[in-house]
């Protein structure tokens, strides 16, 4: 089975922190990717990677930067979290190639105070 | 720009009867996934739709494609209160890697 983790289920941080969100897959996934997702918005797009070190902006990319030094680990940092930063964060892999699904890792509740 | 609706937004129905979601899409796409997301956990992949006139089906649920309308559906037939859970349909961007998400559809089975 295919595992992607997310290294905290909660995270409560002040304004103005510097906060790293991590997740790691173990399938050898090329593409990985960083969502979040708010009541009424869906799933929103703030960055993906297909390779290492490789990385495009998503549609809401403004207030975050990633990080894929090796192949199964991608960070979303927020470099200076601010509240409507609050949000649950998803991250997800795949295969690349339209025929391979995501796969999600169970989400990261931030909270920003 | 791709924009993916779904509806209906909230959807309340009664056991063992039969409902269709909707997923509509604004350009062109050469793929479409349904997911289903529990409360309080993460998304899980249902089915991977390539063609037009796709047909996937799992249990009680069924989801097709038709890319010249720029549709999808999925059909629930004999709704039982497992279901109940927030639907969302998920579209490729053509030429990207990118996915584009419907808002979701949060359906309740009521007993």
């Amino acid at each position: 089975d295919v595992k992607v983790t997310q290294s905290s289920r909660y995270l409560v941080k002040r304004t103005g922190e510097k906060v790293f969100l991590e997740c790691v897959q173990d399938m050898d996934h090329e593409n990985m990717f960083w969502y979040r997702q708010d009541p009424g918005l869906g799933l929103r797009l703030i960055y993906f990677s297909y390779d290492v070190k490789m990385k495009e902006k998503g549609d809401i990319p403004e207030g975050y930067s990633v990080s894929r030094e090796k192949k199964e680990r991608f960070s979303l940092i927020l470099e200076s979290a601010s509240t409507n930063q609050t949000s649950m964060y998803l991250c997800a892999s795949s295969y690349p190639g339209p025929g391979y699904e995501q796969y999600f890792g169970p989400g990261t509740r931030l909270t920003v105070t | 720009e791709l924009k993916v609706e779904q509806n209906p937004l909230f959807l309340s129905m009664q056991e063992g009867k039969n409902y269709t979601i909707y997923c509509n899409y604004s350009t062109t796409s050469d793929r479409l996934y349904w997911y289903r997301q529990d409360p309080g956990k993460s998304l899980e992949s249902l089915f991977v739709l390539l063609s037009n006139g796709a047909v996937k089906q799992e249990g009680r649920l069924m989801a097709s494609l038709d890319t010249k309308a720029r549709l999808s559906t999925l059909h629930i037939t004999a709704a039982v209160h497992d279901l109940s859970a927030t639907y969302f349909c998920a579209v490729g961007v053509s030429g990207t890697y990118k996915y584009i998400f419907g808002t979701g559809t949060r359906l309740k089975v009521l007993a």
